[in-house]
């Protein structure tokens, strides 16, 4: 069935550096795919929405120069966290609509990134 | 804005026993979905539901939603502790958009 992957499962990394994170769809294409961020013991927030060859588009709250979304073939969506900060550490999920005429979304693994 | 509340936020049950989980939206509902997360991992899709009086099964997992479309629960019966892990609920936030938001999440315990 269709699978959606995403790389690294975990990071850690140091203040000030920045990170990238890549979602793929496995045996479909996503011309449009969703980013999400989990603090502990809440619920998925959503982040943005990327899309294939255009502009991510934000929601309210979430800074766009430091959650660089890329999204440039039909498989593969990157998130790139710019110079981050403790505060952002959180596990970050990315999902993917089937589509088809289906309204089946598929949600990655996560990925876990710790700023110190 | 449009919310989702789940309730219990937790909850810790002995095996065997049957558990509800609610799901209340502030508006009407697109499509309900129900998600379990295991700690730090990736969700797993359970249900969709889409009309009014809906229900749906699979395995010892009923969800139901209500003919106004704004509320959801999720029954499992005869608990087994590979049942635990996290509820989310989610709702589509416009029609086929696919964006979702989700609910504040249901820890669930199952005791051997």
């Amino acid at each position: 069935g269709a699978v959606v992957s995403q790389h690294p499962s975990r990071v850690i990394c140091k203040s000030g550096t920045s990170v990238k994170i890549e979602c793929r769809s496995l045996d479909f294409q996503a011309t449009t795919m969703f980013w999400y961020r989990q603090f502990p013991k809440q619920s998925l927030m959503l982040m943005a929405t990327s899309n294939e060859g255009s502009k991510a588009t934000y929601e309210q709250g979430v800074e766009k120069d430091k959650f660089l979304i890329n999204h440039a073939g039909l498989t593969l969506s990157t998130l790139t966290v710019t110079s981050a900060h403790p505060e952002d550490s959180s596990f970050y999920i990315c999902s993917a609509p089937v589509g088809g005429g289906t309204d089946t979304q598929y949600f990655g693994p996560g990925t876990r990134l710790t700023v110190l | 804005s449009q919310e989702l509340e789940q309730s219990p936020q937790s909850l810790i049950v002995q095996e065997g026993k049957n558990l509800t989980i609610n799901c209340t939206s502030s508006k009407t509902l697109y499509g309900l979905y129900w998600y379990k997360q295991k700690y730090g991992e990736g969700l797993i899709f359970l249900m969709m539901l889409q009309k009014g009086g809906e229900e749906k099964s699979h395995e010892k997992i009923t969800a139901k939603l209500d003919e106004k479309k704004q509320q959801s629960s999720l029954h499992i019966t005869a608990s087994q502790p590979s049942h635990a892990g996290i509820y989310l609920c989610g709702a589509d936030m416009d029609s086929g958009t696919y964006k979702y938001i989700f609910g504040t999440g249901t820890r669930l315990k199952v005791l051997a």
